[in-house]
């Protein structure tokens, strides 16, 4: 699975959109893009994962770029609910195999008045 | 649909005794993965099963097993305690029906060794 880099911290105000890069440059084909956060002290949260195309949900939206070299989580409207730890993973289609993930030190978001 | 479960929450136990942590999967979810999280280390993967079967194993010392059930619960065993083996212990289950993974994490159960 490929290395990704991330800011170790980054701050937002409430009510503005958070942007949450991360540099997977040496992704290949059948990787995917998934993003977690962990809110202090609770279990890592799914928030939203891609393959090539920017995809959003109620959460979130992803943004890849066109080589895939590099993703942007973005959070419409942080909250200050949103103040987490975000972890950016790279993983290929193992459907039928092991599903470990490998979490990195991730971006320590946090949402100010 | 009632999320994963951990069982206990909570622990203190003495180096050298041994611990029995409980996972109960979401309700169709045939994996069940386990990951260990420490202030030094972060997140780091311990095992996964599916279908009672060890499917991956991370770098830990054989002191730390694990098993699951034919209802897909699981448990993970850590023997002869040590200090450093206090941590946040999550488990993890998910669907295999689709190409991507999404894990549902449990609350975790937090050891502290003495």
């Amino acid at each position: 699975d490929a290395k990704t880099t991330q800011p170790p911290s980054m701050d937002c105000a409430e009510g503005r959109a958070a942007n949450l890069p991360c540099n997977h440059s040496t992704i290949s084909g059948n990787e995917y893009v998934y993003w977690y956060r962990q809110i202090h002290s609770q279990g890592p949260q799914y928030i939203i994962h891609g393959l090539k195309n920017n995809e959003t949900n109620e959460m979130a939206s992803l943004i890849i770029t066109e080589d895939r070299k590099s993703s942007t989580l973005i959070l419409p409207h942080a909250t200050l609910r949103d103040t987490a730890v975000y972890y950016c993973i790279v993983r290929g289609d193992h459907t039928g195999t092991a599903s470990k993930l490998t979490f990195g030190t991730g971006t320590r978001l946090q949402v100010t008045l | 649909k009632a999320g994963v479960t951990q069982t206990p929450r909570y622990l203190i136990k003495t180096r050298g005794q041994q611990v029995t942590l409980s996972c109960s999967p979401i309700s169709g979810h045939r994996s069940v993965s386990w990951y260990q999280q420490t202030p030094g280390q972060g997140l780091q993967f311990l095992f996964e099963y599916f279908s009672e079967t060890q499917r991956n194993k991370g770098n830990f010392p054989g002191r730390f097993s694990g098993r699951q059930f034919s209802n897909s619960r699981s448990e993970m065993n850590v023997s002869t305690l040590e200090l450093g083996d206090s941590a946040l212990y999550l488990c993890a289950s998910s669907l295999e029906d689709r190409g991507y993974n999404e894990q549902f994490f449990g609350p975790g159960t937090r050891l502290t060794v003495l």
